[in-house]
């Protein structure tokens, strides 16, 4: 079945520090990916996503491209900030694996220090 | 922007009473997702509709749970009895046909069953 495998938590970084969190994924049909963040009791906001190959999804600062040769999708930042800090999700949709819904990663919560 | 609005916000129950958890889509939105959210498990997928139909329950405990779309303005998740190990964040999440634009996801129900 379809699997998101994502950097383990917590990370914790200085502001302004450059931010990688690494996400591959496996999938059965052609994907899908996204980037979800969640905020301290709140719900899950999307943050970017990219429909295939090479599409470079962007927000808010955020970036992650879609390496199909590598299955992955890694979030990057160039310079953080305190109100950065939050949990981030990688997902995929793979509805022509045959089901639906979102296959999530475990998620990756970043803590950004002033 | 559009929201998905879920209600209760919080939920505090005593062991084996019945809870009913509610969530308004978005207008336009024909598939709805039931999530179910832990810090042991991560983002469980408990059940979906599209177009009002239930397409998968199957990661719903089926004795004591059950989920339903009386209209298209409304979906349900009901426990009946409630147990402790309920105790979860529930969210309820919209988008339109498989996903490949991603899903909205509301701000959750915290339930607590004592």
């Amino acid at each position: 079945g379809d699997s998101v495998t994502q950097m383990e938590g917590p990370v914790t970084l200085s502001e302004e520090a450059f931010l990688t969190i690494n996400c591959t994924y496996t999938a059965t049909g052609y994907p899908s990916l996204f980037w979800y963040v969640q905020y301290p009791g709140e719900g899950l906001q999307l943050l970017l996503k990219a429909t295939k190959a090479d599409d470079k999804g962007s927000n808010k600062g955020f970036e992650a491209t879609y390496r199909k040769e590598t299955t992955s999708f890694h979030l990057e930042k160039g310079s953080v900030q305190v109100s950065d800090s939050a949990v981030y999700f990688c997902a995929l949709s793979d509805s022509g694996g045959g089901a639906d819904g979102l296959t999530f990663g475990k998620g990756t919560h970043l803590i950004i220090q002033p | 922007d559009a929201r998905v609005t879920q209600t209760p916000r919080d939920k505090v129950t005593e062991m084996g009473q019945e809870v009913t958890m509610r969530c308004q889509p978005i207008l336009g939105h024909n598939t709805v997702f039931w999530y179910r959210q832990t810090m042991m498990q991560g983002l469980e997928l408990l059940a979906y509709f599209r177009n009002r139909a239930p397409l998968d329950d199957s990661g719903m405990p089926k004795d004591r749970f059950s989920a339903e779309m009386p209209d298209a303005t409304l979906a349900t998740l009901k426990i009946q009895p409630s147990e402790p190990r309920d105790s979860a964040v529930y969210f309820c999440a919209s988008g339109r046909g498989q996903g490949r634009d991603g899903y909205t996801f509301g701000s959750g129900t915290r339930l607590t069953v004592v």
